[in-house]
């Protein structure tokens, strides 16, 4: 069973208008979600993560946003630039001593900035 | 501050051969996790080792196996392979293996692995 879900494989939007990348997900023990980017032939880089207790974090131009009654985060990146066009997964983990060092992803949405 | 290394970036295999790959952590890290990605069941966490210790697994056969060594480098190993094993194996690590709520784990470039 796929717990967390991007539904969208792809996104493109115009340079300096906002980009919002969606995620669900249908474990609700998940307690911390992050977002990683990753560009091809090389490894997933760490961008932004939340708590399940908070709502909404913030870095730069990385906004993500948690909503647990809907088991749906987004991340939106606000003004999108060319070189933000990648490949962005969500992932989650349900923390805890028994959970270490496992994240689970889902499958990625390539996103595409056109400048 | 050097990141997460993996080698060989790229192998070859035959069906039924066994491989194995290296993880060398970013310094001061003791957890290092390994992850299989293919297209299609994507990013799949394969486990974990802190302080040279298995912590946490997942669902693959136990044809995946791995070690940590007490300097914090990890290896995984696949024997009997299958052509599905074709995939890019990534590492990641961090400090503790406490949830990264702060900077998430860090991954290497992986290695892609080819059975023919």
């Amino acid at each position: 069973d796929q717990q967390v879900k991007q539904n969208s494989p792809s996104l493109s939007v115009q340079e300096g208008r906002i980009s919002i990348l969606n995620c669900d997900y249908t474990n609700s023990m998940f307690d911390y979600f992050l977002w990683y980017k990753k560009y091809p032939a090389e490894g997933p880089t760490f961008l932004i993560s939340i708590s399940s207790i908070k709502d909404k974090n913030e870095d730069g131009r990385f906004t993500v946003f948690l909503n647990k009654s809907a088991k749906h985060l987004s991340l939106h990146i606000v003004p999108s630039q060319p070189g933000d066009s990648a490949v962005y997964f969500c992932a989650a983990t349900p923390g805890g001593s028994g959970n270490t060092g496992k994240l689970i992803f889902g499958q990625g949405t390539t996103l595409q900035v056109k400048p | 501050k050097a990141g997460v290394t993996q080698t060989p970036r790229y192998l070859i295999k035959t069906r039924g051969q066994q491989v194995t790959l290296s993880c060398s952590p970013i310094s001061g890290h003791r957890s290092v996790s390994w992850y299989q990605q293919t297209p299609g069941q994507g990013l799949q966490f394969l486990f974990e080792y802190f302080s040279e210790t298995q912590r946490n697994k997942g669902n693959f056969p136990g044809r995946f196996s791995g070690r940590q060594f007490s300097n914090s480098r990890s290896e995984m190993n696949v024997s009997t392979l299958e052509l599905g094993d074709s995939a890019l194996y990534l590492c990641a690590s961090s400090p503790f293996g406490a949830t990264p709520l702060y900077y998430g784990y860090t991954f290497g470039s992986g290695t892609r692995l080819t059975v023919v």
